[in-house]
């Protein structure tokens, strides 16, 4: 069965500092992959997606997330946080062709930038 | 444009009660998924409808679950003897059409406590 991994489930940092939160997933075939956030008292929101093309992505507020597929990772980064960053998120895959497109999420990362 | 809405925003039940969901999806979207967010289970897919299609039920994690889908448009969860571990906040989305190029958007949820 298809399974997504987030290596890091509470991060604190402070303002400024750099992110990685991890992502591994498993499934052989092509994939979609996702990166939702979720501020205090909102909604899921995309932060950004692969689907095919170029392995770095960029998406809202300055986040980006490298697709390596070797590693069956998809990994997001920010080179600077903000106290304003400080939400949950989420990775999801969802498989490849013949799918319903139904998202397999990992288990989150609550991330706390303290200012 | 509108998102996707859902109500009621919170139902506290007592066991046994059946309760009902809804989800009016984003207009022009053929997809529409349900999910669960509870503290133990993360983020769990539920069912899927996509166009007159049959729905991908896979996900649903007993008989006592059910859902429709009126017209193409509006969905209903319905959750019948309700129990304990059913207290989670059930979210909808709804996409374009499925990957790739089908992102999905998510509503602020249901959040179902059963006593």
């Amino acid at each position: 069965a298809q399974s997504v991994s987030q290596h890091n489930h509470h991060v604190i940092l402070s303002e400024a500092a750099s992110l990685e939160l991890g992502c591994n997933y498993s499934y052989g075939g092509t994939v979609n992959l996702f990166w939702y956030v979720q501020y205090p008292g909102q909604h899921l929101q995309l932060l950004l997606k692969y689907f095919s093309g170029d392995p770095l992505v960029k998406g809202i507020k300055g986040f980006e997330a490298e697709f390596i597929k070797s590693k069956f990772s998809f990994n997001l980064r920010k080179p600077s946080v903000q106290w304003s960053d400080t939400a949950e998120y989420f990775c999801a895959v969802n498989a490849g062709s013949g799918n319903t497109g139904k998202l397999i999420f990992g288990q989150g990362t609550t991330l706390q930038v303290k200012p | 444009g509108a998102g996707v809405s859902q109500s009621p925003s919170n139902k506290v039940t007592e066991k046994g009660k059946d309760v009902e969901l809804r989800c009016d999806p984003i207009s022009g979207h053929t997809a529409l998924y349900w999910y669960r967010q509870s503290l133990g289970q993360g983020l769990e897919f539920l069912i899927y409808f996509q166009g007159n299609s049959a729905p991908d039920k896979s996900g649903l994690p007993s008989d006592r679950f059910s859902a429709e889908r009126t017209g193409g448009s509006v969905s209903t969860l319905t959750i019948q003897r309700t129990q304990q571990e059913d207290s989670a906040v059930y979210l909808c989305a709804s996409s374009r059409r499925t990957p790739p190029g089908g992102t999905q958007y998510f509503g602020p949820g249901t959040r179902l406590l059963v006593l």
